[in-house]
């Protein structure tokens, strides 16, 4: 994981946007990930982003590229209680290298 | 079925044990992994299998030995473990190893403890 950088920690207001960011160094991965870990939990796919696409949306997620400052995030919208888990970024070269993981509070 | 079981759920053992950790997925997938998640920390690669052989060992000690007996099936034998290995194992299985999106669905984990 050291290759992937993540801030750890992130509170949030239930119905507010989450941001969480991530820096990636392998600039051939062909697509980038995010990963949420709820507790006790193993990974699931939350969305991933094709490297030559800059934003992509998927109902409350949406996921922004930028390729020159290698910088990748993810924004919650309307962020709900059952969003509190760690979120991880990955890329893929021959195998995922995950970030440090971002783990995501959310309260009332 | 989109599901990658993992028994058992929990694990204590003695250094001087044997185990095994056992992973199943039915999705047709012929890639299979084993990751080491410790805690507050992300998940590391330990092995890949690709079509039911070992393609990856991310140099993991001896003591950890994978076994794919087919391709539904992916095992974990333990022994002469240290306190040190307790974690979080994490299986994961996806389409191929070198499949253009490799999207990996994981298990839900063994947590080992080591006494």
């Amino acid at each position: 994981g050291e290759d992937v950088e993540q801030s750890l920690f992130l509170s949030v207001r239930e119905g507010d946007s989450s941001v969480i960011n991530c820096t990636y160094t392998d600039s051939s991965s062909t697509y980038l990930y995010w990963y949420k870990q709820e507790p006790g939990a193993g990974l699931q796919l939350l969305t991933y982003i094709f490297s030559n696409m800059d934003m992509k949306q998927d109902q409350r997620l949406t996921v922004l590229l930028n390729k020159k400052d290698k910088h990748l995030s993810l924004r919650i919208a309307d962020t709900q209680t059952g969003d509190s888990a760690i979120y991880f970024c990955a890329e893929f070269d021959y195998k995922l290298s995950f970030g440090a993981g971002t783990t995501v509070t959310v309260r009332a | 079925d989109t599901e990658v079981t993992q028994t058992p759920k929990h694990l204590v053992m003695g250094m001087t044990n044997k185990k095994s950790l056992k992973c199943e997925q039915h999705m047709g997938h012929r890639a299979m992994y084993w990751y080491k998640q410790k805690a507050k920390k992300p998940p590391e690669l330990m092995f890949v299998y690709s079509y039911e052989k070992l393609s990856i060992n991310e140099s993991v000690p001896s003591r950890f030995s994978p076994e794919c007996p087919n391709s539904s099936l992916l095992n974990l034998h333990l022994h002469a473990l240290q306190p040190e290995d307790s974690a979080l194992y994490l299986c994961a299985s996806s389409s191929g190893p070198l499949a253009d999106l490799n999207e990996q669905f994981f298990g839900p984990g063994t947590r080992l403890t080591v006494l």
